[in-house]
């Protein structure tokens, strides 16, 4: 089945600066790429997406990438906001069913 | 649209009882997913459903965890009997193609 791996597991930066997330999956016949924030105590919530027909999608400080032969897709954030602290999860999904990453969990310092 | 509707949002229950988990999914969306989220494994899929059809159940943990969709807008997960490692966050997602949304959860404490 798919495997997705997520790192790095924290990353703490300061305000302004940019983050990376970086995410590997297994499974070729995996279509959909989806990244979803989840701020403490609260649901996971989908903040970008990008299929495997495109290579890079970005959406205002928002950016992703996608790899399709290396099989690694990436999230970047720039100029860093203390309200994007929160964890971060990669996904990939195949005929709907999604496997996620293990979480990023993000702290962007004032 | 109200979103995912779960119930109970909150559960704490004793080892050995039974524990039931509902969800009612977005209206139109046809996919029903149930996920567990612990800091120790994260967010696992438990099990979806196509068209109130049970599609994948490989990640239901043993014969204790049930699941059933009688119809389009109602699903439960089902714990019997519970045990303390049960203790987690049990999310039901909906889609119909491509981003899934997530319900807001029930946080269950098995003592």
């Amino acid at each position: 089945g798919e495997n997705v791996e997520q790192h790095p597991s924290t990353l703490s930066v300061q305000e302004g600066d940019s983050a990376v997330i970086k995410c590997t999956y297994s499974d070729s016949a995996s279509n959909y790429f989806p990244w979803y924030k989840q701020e403490l105590g609260k649901r996971p919530q989908l903040i970008i997406d990008i299929r495997s027909n495109v290579g890079e999608k970005k959406d205002q400080r928002i950016a992703v990438t996608l790899n399709k032969t290396a099989k690694h897709f990436s999230l970047h954030i720039t100029e860093t906001q203390p309200e994007d602290s929160a964890v971060y999860f990669c996904a990939a999904v195949k005929a709907d069913k999604l496997i996620f990453g293990t979480g990023t969990r993000l702290q962007v310092f004032p | 649209d109200a979103g995912v509707i779960q119930s109970p949002r909150h559960e704490v229950t004793e080892m050995g009882q039974e524990v039931t988990l509902r969800c009612k999914p977005i209206s139109g969306h046809n996919s029903l997913f149930w996920y567990r989220q612990t800091m120790m494994r994260g967010l696992e899929l438990l099990i979806y459903f196509n068209n109130n059809v049970p599609i994948d159940d490989s990640g239901m943990p043993e014969d204790r965890f049930s699941a059933k969709m009688p119809n389009a807008s109602f699903s439960t997960l089902k714990i019997q009997p519970s045990e303390p490692r049960d203790s987690a966050v049990y999310f039901c997602a909906s889609t119909t193609a491509g981003e899934q949304f997530f319900g807001p959860g029930t946080r269950l404490t098995v003592l």
